[in-house]
């Protein structure tokens, strides 16, 4: 079952300007990890963050992780054209017998040029 | 980080028909996954691939209609069988454990 929930679930924004997505999610976590999906083609993973770590930065992303509410958030600054993709969290459950992913639903961003 | 080779990249079949997916890993990987993504959804698990025994199935999925297989390290194949419009979807196949995960460019599925 889907874990994660990202909100907004679509995003336009201008080019240069920062855009932030959010996700929740229900049950305790080792990590949580952000991807980008092009057009429907194969993810690409952006970054993970650790249950023990609050903030984490890659470059224009920055990440931020509150385990107390069950939340992430994923900053990207200065956005460009390039950045238009589907963005999801995935959460890694802690204390299941598989290493495996749960997925968030997604958020559609658009940047504009 | 590994390099995922998924083909085909996309087709159109017809009701009632079977397809194979093949994924090629460019390295030896312990873990390997099957997900599907319905249009306009996210990502959910069918299997993990186990090389050398069975396929670990989902919740929803069963081995019958999603038979897997792992004959090595760096190769598995999904077949969607007696396909519907249902089955309509992107299949992806990924690897990693414990950290990232790296995914094939998808299948794109269409079942007329």
């Amino acid at each position: 079952s889907q874990q994660g929930e990202e909100d907004p679930q679509a995003l336009s924004i201008q080019e240069g300007e920062n855009a932030t997505m959010n996700c929740s999610y229900k049950t305790s976590i080792n990590n949580l990890q952000w991807y980008r999906q092009n057009s429907g083609r194969g993810l690409v993973h952006l970054i993970l963050i650790r249950s023990n770590e609050r903030e984490k930065h890659s470059g224009r992303l920055r990440v931020t992780l509150d385990t107390s509410k069950k939340s992430s958030s994923l900053l990207i600054t200065a956005s460009r054209a390039a950045d238009t993709a589907s963005y999801f969290c995935a959460t890694d459950v802690r204390g299941g017998s598989n290493y495996k992913l749960s997925f968030g639903k997604g958020t559609l961003l658009t940047v504009n040029p | 980080s590994a390099v995922i080779s998924q083909k085909p990249s996309r087709d159109i079949c017809q009701r009632g028909t079977s397809l194979t997916i093949q994924c090629q890993v460019d390295s030896q990987v312990t873990m390997m996954f099957w997900y599907r993504q319905q249009p306009g959804q996210s990502l959910t698990l069918i299997a993990t691939a186990n090389q050398g025994s069975e396929a670990t199935y989902e919740s929803g999925f069963v081995i019958d209609k999603f038979p897997i297989s792992r004959p090595n390290l760096t190769f598995s194949t999904l077949t969607v069988s007696n396909m519907s419009p249902e089955d309509s979807s992107i299949y992806l196949c990924s690897s990693g454990g414990a950290g990232e995960l790296f995914f094939g460019e998808g299948s794109r599925l269409t079942v007329l």
